[in-house]
């Protein structure tokens, strides 16, 4: 069963507006974690943001929030004032509870291509 | 800053070779990953290591075959490489220690498999 899904294969946004970008997720556990991460056209994926399953507020970074809406399972990305730089692929990937072994799988949604239009 | 490095950044084999992908982490990390990624599929886990020596298969492990004799150092082995191997190969280390570390993934190899 997918544990993470994000269902905009693309997207497109104007320069300097915001957007948000969607993802579901699915766990029982009470403790987990999310993470949205930036993969540009170069390859790397750069960490953007987290938030835990027991944080009260929303998470923010700089032009990136987190909106966390736990009982419908979704955490939303948004960027702010878009800039030609956010251009890229963005993955949201979820941190299950540790295993007997201490392990915390993460697990990767599909991903959401972000086209930012001057 | 946490560097992971992959020992190629694209890479040719042909059908039937043993093919080994290199991950190497500066950062005394516990946990190493080996992930493949492909359009439309996202990143999916091929298998982990949680410390030296331990392993546990991920997603997709079929095919695949690892190995940590070093903390630092995770390596990839495809046993026997096949054109459906074809694909983006990301390694990522990551802490143990604070629920909210995020792991830190190398540049990716491209790996063609003829």
């Amino acid at each position: 069963a997918q544990k993470i899904t994000q269902t905009q294969p693309g997207m497109f946004v104007q320069e300097k507006e915001a957007v948000t970008l969607d993802c579901t997720y699915d766990t029982s556990d009470p403790s987990y974690g999310l993470f949205w991460y930036k993969q540009p056209s170069s390859g790397e994926m750069i960490f953007l943001i987290y938030q835990g399953s027991y944080d009260q507020q929303n998470a923010t970074e700089g032009r990136y929030s987190l909106n966390f809406q736990k009982a419908r399972k979704s955490a939303n990305l948004v960027i702010s004032a878009s800039q030609l730089g956010d251009s890229a692929m963005y993955f949201c990937a979820m941190r299950e509870a540790p295993n007997s072994g201490g392990y915390q799988k993460v697990t990767f949604g599909t991903g959401t291509k972000l086209q930012v239009i001057p | 800053d946490v560097k992971v490095t992959q020992s190629s950044r694209y890479l040719v084999k042909r059908t039937g070779e043993k093919v080994f992908l290199e991950c190497v982490q500066d950062m005394d990390h516990e946990n190493m990953f080996w992930y493949r990624q492909d359009p439309g599929l996202g990143l999916r886990l091929i298998y982990f290591s949680y410390d030296v020596k331990m392993k546990e298969k991920g997603d997709i492990p079929e095919g695949y075959s690892v190995s940590r004799e070093k903390k630092e150092r995770f390596s990839l082995i495809l046993e026997s490489a096949s054109t459906n191997q074809t694909s983006m190969y990301l390694c990522a280390s990551r802490a143990t220690r604070g629920a909210h570390q995020p792991q830190h993934f190398g540049d990716g190899t491209r790996l063609s498999i003829l």
